[in-house]
């Protein structure tokens, strides 16, 4: 069975200080791996997504997530925080028996501060 | 293009009765999935609807519910209401063959 796995419930940052956000995933196949983010009272967002064509992968805002696959980890990171990024952030991987069923890490909350 | 649009935003109901959530994906979309969000379990698969079949189920009672419509719409109905089963609802929609899932901004549900 696919998992993932977030190491860190809560991460604090400065603003303008880099992000790293840690995410370590369990599968048998070669696995579909995301990063979503939550806003307060809002959906999901997706921020990027690993497609196995680079193991350094680009999202949005700034994002990026480097696929390790002799560490089996998806790491997020951002080298500059903005006040706008403090959210929950998700790690996520794609059941490749249930194509759309995703399974989801428990979740990182960031705090940016001023 | 619109997103996934989720109806109602909010609910309040007690416990025994029964509700039914809406969910219109995005256009061109027929696959649509619903997840259960709690502080406890944290997001859980509930099943996935395509051209007005379940594809994928999770692990969850009989009492949850759901189909699609012809117009790829889905509702997802849970009846027979527990206190814990107070959560956001989130809705996501994608193309088939493409594993990116757009998401609502969820149903948030309380029973009391």
């Amino acid at each position: 069975a696919q998992s993932v796995t977030q190491l860190d419930s809560h991460v604090s940052v400065s603003e303008g200080t880099p992000v790293l956000l840690r995410c370590n995933y369990s599968s048998s196949y070669s696995p579909s791996l995301f990063w979503y983010v939550q806003h307060p009272n809002k959906g999901l967002q997706l921020l990027l997504k690993y497609t196995s064509a680079a193991t350094l992968v680009k999202g949005i805002n700034g994002f990026e997530a480097e696929f390790k696959k002799s560490e089996t980890s998806f790491h997020l990171t951002k080298p500059s925080a903005h006040m706008s990024d403090a959210a929950e952030y998700f790690c996520v991987v794609s059941d490749p028996e249930g194509f759309q069923k995703l399974v989801f890490g428990t979740g990182t909350r960031l705090l940016v501060s001023p | 293009k619109a997103g996934v649009t989720q109806t109602p935003r909010y609910l309040i109901k007690t416990r025994g009765q029964q509700v039914t959530l809406s969910c219109s994906p995005i256009s061109g979309h027929r696959s649509v999935s619903w997840y259960q969000q709690t502080p406890g379990q944290g997001l859980q698969f509930l099943f996935e609807y395509f051209s007005e079949t379940q594809r994928n189920k999770g692990n969850f009672p009989g009492r949850f519910s759901g189909r699609q419509f012809s117009n790829s719409r889905s509702e997802m109905n849970v009846s027979t209401l527990e206190l814990g089963d107070s959560a956001l609802y989130l809705c996501a929609s994608s193309l088939d063959g493409e594993n990116i899932q757009y998401f609502g901004a969820g149903t948030r549900l309380s029973v009391l």
